[in-house]
């Protein structure tokens, strides 16, 4: 997990609520990541940022937002407007926005909605 | 559907045997990468291999790549209890990273 962290590690949230997750690396990595991961499933991108102040959806944005207001930090809402929130977050970074580069990740952030 | 699957979902082997995963694709990729999943953890990537590679080695890992059939094979030689973990493959589809869903692999004292 080194030099990706993520806070809080786990996380209960009341229904209409939104709460923010944090991740935050020390890698100078250009690009980061967020995924959901389900139990027994495999992960799925949320959103990407491959620069400063720009980013990307993934493949199940509805429901979250982000920001990549400095290199080092990527924080991840998850809004009332998310219906199954409950999950596993894990954010990754890796050294430049091609594609095919290694991804380190932190070591997650348990959500659970009561 | 998932651009890479892991085949089988869930194996469970003695320890000090050998453990072999699958990883089949769709579409046609620059690399393939493995990864690791201790429970509850983040991923750790473990290798990497292109698509003008036929075979690679780290340590006790040994991964195949057959561009012709889209698949792959992750090979844990002499497994330990610390093997325990899930193992998943990454491949690109459109511009984007995709994991499969994984191998739960658990090693028997």
């Amino acid at each position: 997990d080194g030099g990706i962290t993520q806070s809080p590690k786990y996380l209960f949230r009341k229904e209409g609520q939104n709460v923010t997750l944090s991740c935050e690396q020390n890698l100078n990595h250009d690009a980061m990541y967020w995924y959901r991961q389900d139990p027994g499933q495999g992960l799925r991108l949320i959103y990407y940022s491959q620069i400063v102040n720009d980013f990307q959806k993934g493949d199940i944005a509805e429901g979250y937002s982000v920001s990549r207001e400095k290199k080092e930090s990527f924080p991840l809402t998850v809004t009332s407007a998310q219906k199954n929130p409950t999950a596993f977050y894990l954010c990754a970074s890796s050294i430049e926005p091609q594609i095919d580069n290694e991804q380190f990740f932190g070591p997650g952030t348990r959500l659970t909605v009561l | 559907s998932q651009q890479g699957e892991e085949d089988p979902q869930a194996l469970s082997i003695q320890e000090g045997e050998n453990a072999t995963m699958n990883c089949s694709y769709k579409t046609s990729i620059n690399n393939l990468q493995w990864y690791r999943q201790n429970s509850g953890r983040g991923l750790v990537h473990l290798i990497l291999i292109r698509s003008n590679e036929r075979e690679k080695h780290s340590g006790r890992l040994r991964v195949t790549l057959d561009t012709s059939k889209k698949s792959s094979s992750l090979l844990i030689t002499a497994s330990r209890a610390a093997d325990t973990a899930s193992y998943f493959c990454a491949t690109e589809r459109a511009s984007k990273i995709i994991f499969g869903s994984g191998t739960r692999l658990s090693i028997r004292p």
